[in-house]
């Protein structure tokens, strides 16, 4: 079964409009969230994280909130710019000793210039 | 460059030969992972170490694959006898270890293409 869910597989934004990527979890048990960047060939890039206990976390144009009753997480980046094209996973880990990350199936952004 | 390092970052082989890639990870990280992913995928645990210890491997690392870290810094996936479902891009990543909630860096990873 899929624990951690991004319904999109594709987005197009244009460039310095705000893109919104959206990433759905099952198990309760997860209490730590990232979202990761990733262009063909290369590993993925850590860009942000938030823990259970916050609603929101900020890093530059990068704004990630948590609905934790919805089991809902989402990423802003507001502007958008053209390097932000590539593929964003949301990644999720249980907190109790084993860290491992869950991925969603990720959503590959394009910014239209 | 201090980040997690992948060798080699492409490897073509036949059916039925064995395979081993190694994994550097950021220096003072004691946990490291091995992750798999395919295409349209998300990547998908495979086993981790902290240090040189293996504490969970998943049901998708069968018989023959095996992962070791001798001495708590680079690690080595190796899988025997490949397969062409074996083809995919093999991910290690390593975090600091000192337990709860941390962020896992990955390097670039190597793509195995099993013909």
């Amino acid at each position: 079964d899929q624990q951690v869910k991004q319904n999109s597989p594709s987005l197009s934004v244009q460039e310095g409009r705000i893109s919104i990527l959206n990433c759905d979890y099952t198990n309760s048990m997860f209490d730590y969230f990232l979202w990761y960047k990733k262009y063909p060939a290369e590993g993925p890039t850590f860009l942000i994280s938030i823990s259970s206990i916050k609603d929101k976390n900020e890093d530059g144009r990068f704004t990630v909130f948590l609905n934790k009753s919805a089991k809902h997480l989402s990423l802003h980046i507001v502007p958008s710019q053209p390097g932000d094209s590539a593929v964003y996973f949301c990644a999720a880990s249980p907190n109790f000793g084993n860290e491992k990350l869950t991925f969603g199936t990720g959503t590959r952004l394009t910014i239209i210039p | 460059d201090t980040g997690v390092s992948q060798n080699p970052r492409h490897k073509i082989t036949k059916r039925g030969q064995n395979v081993t890639f190694r994994c550097d990870p950021i220096s003072e990280h004691n946990r490291l992972y091995w992750y798999r992913q395919t295409l349209g995928q998300g990547p998908e645990f495979l086993t981790y170490f902290q240090n040189e210890a293996q504490l969970e491997k998943s049901r998708l690392l069968s018989d023959r694959f095996s992962a070791e870290r001798p001495k708590g810094s680079f690690s080595t996936l190796e899988i025997q006898r490949t397969e062409q479902g074996d083809s995919a891009m093999y991910l290690c990543a390593s975090s600091i270890g000192t337990g709860g909630q941390e962020t896992q860096y990955f390097g670039p990873g190597t793509r195995l293409l099993v013909l």
